[in-house]
């Protein structure tokens, strides 16, 4: 069965610092990967996603995720962080319908 | 663009009342989720439909919960009696399944609080 950890359930970084969010995955055949984005009181928003195509995926608000087999990692990064980017971040793998999330990573942005 | 609508957003209940979520997959899509949002659990899922048929309901308390699709427009989630540690977000979310996953449209969530 596929599963997705997250590591740290809260990251803080200063505005303008680089993003990382860590996913690692598991899968016992080749995965889609996804990013959702969650702002307060709202649904999840797609980022972005892999499909087997370039291993490193270009998303939304300029964030990016690149795909790592021998790590299965499918880490998530921004180069400079935005005081709008505050959100709680969720990795989700699809091995098979449905997406199996992970618990999700908060970020705060500090000014 | 397309969305996918949840009625109602907010829902006040008292325990032991019948609680009736909706929600209005996007157009053309065929699979449709429910999932469940508490701070301890995170996200799980609790049931899922393709082209209106029930594939998986295994995440939801059979006693209590149930999730039907009348029409191709419409998924429902219903809780009864309703209890209080059914208090959460309940998100719908739907999607394309056509061998390759895209990833699923969720709705805005109703945020149900039993008392």
């Amino acid at each position: 069965a596929q599963s997705v950890t997250q590591l740290g359930s809260h990251v803080s970084v200063s505005e303008g610092a680089l993003v990382l969010l860590r996913c690692n995955y598991s899968s016992s055949v080749p995965p889609y990967l996804f990013w959702y984005v969650q702002y307060p009181n709202q649904g999840l928003q797609l980022l972005l996603k892999y499909t087997s195509a370039a291993t490193l995926v270009k998303g939304i608000n300029g964030f990016e995720a690149e795909f790592k087999k021998s790590e299965t990692s499918f880490h998530l990064t921004k180069p400079s962080a935005h005081m709008s980017d505050a959100a709680e971040y969720f990795c989700a793998v699809d091995s098979g319908t449905p997406l199996v999330f992970g618990k999700g990573t908060r970020l705060s942005v500090i000014a | 663009d397309a969305r996918v609508t949840q009625t109602p957003r907010h829902k006040v209940t008292e325990m032991g009342q019948e609680v009736t979520m909706r929600c209005q997959p996007i157009l053309g899509h065929n699979t449709v989720f429910w999932y469940r949002q508490t701070m301890m659990q995170g996200l799980e899922l609790l049931a899922y439909f393709r082209n209106r048929a029930p594939l998986d309901d295994s995440g939801m308390p059979k006693d209590r919960f149930s999730a039907e699709m009348p029409d191709a427009t419409l998924a429902t989630l219903k809780i009864q009696p309703s209890e209080p540690r059914d208090s959460a977000v309940y998100f719908c979310a739907s999607g394309l399944e056509t061998g390759l996953n895209y990833g699923y449209t969720f709705g805005s969530g109703t945020r149900l609080t039993v008392v």
